[in-house]
């Protein structure tokens, strides 16, 4: 168990529709990121928080959005879905240094119809 | 990001070592070699990461080659859980805290 709660666990919706997912951190972990793991792409970086702030931003479609909230959980929102969003989405947290590692969660199965 | 070479697949015995190893010639000095697998539906995991000496932990044990273009991720004793995908990554000290993954290989391990 890495400590790192991804809700929902699967999700299945229509070309177009919104959704988001959900991103507890391992407590203590100010840091948390975001990455897609698709087929064709792999695993893809796509954004990160650190303590409420945006940090970095890799790959991230501006359809997409994310925010950290006070508690430290994030959510990543992804509109105006099409068939190449279904993917597996995981979120991971860490201290924030390069030299600690980055726990990830089960991750999303997000499939769209 | 500095690009790592891994091969496509491997396979192994249950209860033998296993080595995998990694290709990083164009590693600078502040990059560290970190590891992580991915085990099937799952997320990644952390296993080891290293700068310039050896490593060891409970999980794994990393080599370092001397010139640091390459490295070797040793499980002592493979078992079948041990049965994933194992990427090998540079991260920069003073750069992106972002991991990078490439194609990583796939350890088969059988019974």
């Amino acid at each position: 168990d890495s400590g790192v709660t991804q809700t929902p666990k699967h999700l299945i919706t229509a070309t177009g529709q919104r959704v988001t997912l959900r991103c507890s951190p391992r407590s203590g972990d100010l840091s948390v990121y975001w990455y897609q793991q698709s087929l064709d792409q792999g695993l893809q970086f796509l954004i990160q928080y650190y303590n409420g702030e945006e940090r970095a931003k890799g790959n991230i479609l501006e359809r997409f959005s994310a925010q950290q909230f006070p508690d430290l959980h994030s959510e990543l929102n992804l509109s105006s879905l099409e068939l190449g969003d279904s993917a597996l989405y995981f979120c991971a947290s860490s201290v924030a240094t390069v030299n600690q590692p980055q726990h990830f969660g089960d991750g999303t199965r997000l499939s769209i119809l | 990001d500095a690009k790592t070479t891994q091969p496509n697949s491997m396979e192994s015995n249950e209860e033998e070592p296993v080595h995998l190893p990694c290709n990083h010639s164009t590693i600078s000095g502040t990059d560290y070699i970190h590891w992580y697998r991915q085990l099937p539906s799952q997320g990644p995991e952390y296993v080891i990461h290293g700068l310039t000496s050896n490593v060891n932990n409970r999980m794994a044990s990393l080599a370092i080659a001397e010139d640091r273009k390459s490295s070797t991720l040793i499980l002592h004793r493979a078992t079948l859980r041990d049965a994933a995908v194992y990427y090998c990554i540079l991260r920069d000290q003073g750069g992106s805290e972002k991991l990078v993954f490439g194609k990583g290989t796939k350890l088969t391990v059988n019974p």
